[in-house]
């Protein structure tokens, strides 16, 4: 089993929509988890972190649920920049972070 | 500010070449990290330094994998010998954490083929 596991997609969805990603974690030690975005060809880079309460971030909703194991990402309002790539991480002791393989997001007009 | 820099960019080499990949991170940040990505095992972590000292080196794949750092603004990873399977998108990212588990900042990444 992975340590992260998320569905690669992708989710085709049309701008103005509202999309969520889920992501599920094996390591029930892990502390702390991130949402990271990455666009086709270029660097991974944070979008936000995830806080046990859940967090907003504008558009963007982040949620944890430990019992559960998982971490989900809610996008509203969806735009055609929104389409990239994104990466659950969570931590894997104390000197890593360990990212889910990506779940792919395509927003069209 | 400048962010973490890497070069080469792309590099294209032979089977059984050495490739030295460089990365300068963001200044003032205490760790140094080197990934791997590819479309079959995502993004992996090489190893991990804190202070120049490497603390985590369990995901270097084998003795062909080499990594130093020998001030607090340069690293390199070096590949010797290459093979095609080496084949991968390397990102370097920095932290200002002494944790590698805080958030990190990634290069731009060196493109790699082995031929």
């Amino acid at each position: 089993r992975k340590e992260v596991e998320q569905d690669p997609g992708p989710f085709n969805v049309p701008e103005g929509a509202t999309v969520a990603f889920n992501c599920t974690y094996s390591n029930s030690a892990s502390q702390s988890f991130f949402w990271y975005r990455q666009d086709c060809r270029k660097e991974p880079k944070l979008l936000m972190s995830v806080y046990s309460s859940g967090n907003e971030d504008g558009r963007f909703t982040a949620q944890l649920n430990r019992a559960s194991q998982y971490i989900s990402l809610l996008i509203r309002d969806s735009k055609l920049s929104d389409s990239a790539t994104y990466l659950c991480v969570v931590t894997g002791g104390y000197n890593k972070l360990i990212f889910g393989a990506g779940t792919r997001l395509a927003v069209h007009p | 500010d400048a962010g973490v820099i890497q070069s080469p960019r792309h590099e294209v080499t032979e089977m059984g070449q050495e490739v030295t990949l460089r990365c300068k991170p963001i200044s003032g940040h205490n760790s140094l990290f080197w990934y791997r990505q590819t479309m079959m095992r995502g993004l992996e972590l090489l190893i991990y330094f804190n202070n120049n000292v490497p603390i985590d080196d369990s995901g270097m794949p084998e003795d062909r994998f080499s990594a130093k750092m020998p001030n607090a603004s340069f690293s390199t990873l070096k590949i010797q010998p290459s093979e095609p399977r080496d084949s991968a998108v390397y990102f370097c990212a920095s932290s200002p954490s002494d944790r590698g588990t805080d958030t990190q900042y990634f290069g731009p990444g060196t493109r790699l083929t082995v031929l």
